[in-house]
């Protein structure tokens, strides 16, 4: 049992690149979320899907999109990079039932130069 | 939107003592309190949650207390071990399933 799986675990990026991080999970959860942490900071919340075809803003969402593409599956995207955004960011899933836990993936270390 | 405060951003303390964060959070409609814990590079995982309709929760030697006439909630962590040292976070869920953090407490146990 994978849990949440997201890839790539590292990467770095030039300014202006475009990438997307891949999360999945295999637990049949309806609720999926994007998180950045930043050095010394806590989590922030980038963008959350409740539940599949939906996707909401969290905190941080500038600079970021998300897709649902389906039950299993919760990408999130950067169009342009920005050394703002070099973070370690976390994809979590939750079973969409109230008062769940969090499940989450073993991040995705970004550098952004 | 729901906003969590979580206090202190470090904690340093003797093995054998205890550590207590706490944590405030804003909207009303918050329902459900988890604490996770981090380990040096590692996820994020649940170590104990709490819900509205209950004031204190104990499992061996963690608790978690909840004052919703307050707004806040702690965590306590009692008879500290070595392997109690990493960055713990407590969260609050408003509506529409969503998880908010707050900043996070480093906690260093010395020996």
């Amino acid at each position: 049992n994978a849990g949440v799986t997201q890839t790539p675990k590292f990467q770095v990026l030039k300014t202006g690149q475009s990438m997307t991080l891949q999360c999945a999970q295999d637990m049949n959860h309806n609720s999926m979320y994007w998180y950045r942490q930043d050095p010394g900071m806590g989590l922030r919340l980038i963008y959350y899907s409740a539940s599949e075809g939906t996707t909401d803003k969290g905190e941080v969402p500038n600079g970021y999109n998300v897709s649902r593409l389906n039950k299993r599956e919760f990408s999130l995207r950067l169009e342009s990079a920005a050394p703002s955004q070099t973070s370690v960011y976390f994809c979590a899933s939750r079973s969409g039932q109230l008062n769940t836990e969090a499940f989450f993936g073993q991040g995705t270390r970004l550098t952004v130069v | 939107g729901e906003n969590v405060e979580q206090h202190p951003s470090t904690l340093s303390v003797q093995e054998g003592d205890s550590a207590v964060i706490k944590c405030t959070y804003s909207d009303s409609a918050s329902n459900y309190f988890p604490w996770y814990k981090q380990e040096l590079g590692k996820r994020p995982q649940l170590i104990i949650d709490i819900r509205s309709n209950v004031g204190e929760k104990k499992d061996q030697r963690i608790a978690v207390t909840l004052n919703k006439t307050a707004k806040h909630f702690s965590l306590h962590i009692t008879e500290t071990q070595p392997e109690d040292s990493a960055v713990y976070f407590c969260a609050a869920e408003a509506a529409g399933n969503k998880l908010t953090f707050g900043g996070g407490t480093r906690v260093l146990v010395k020996p």
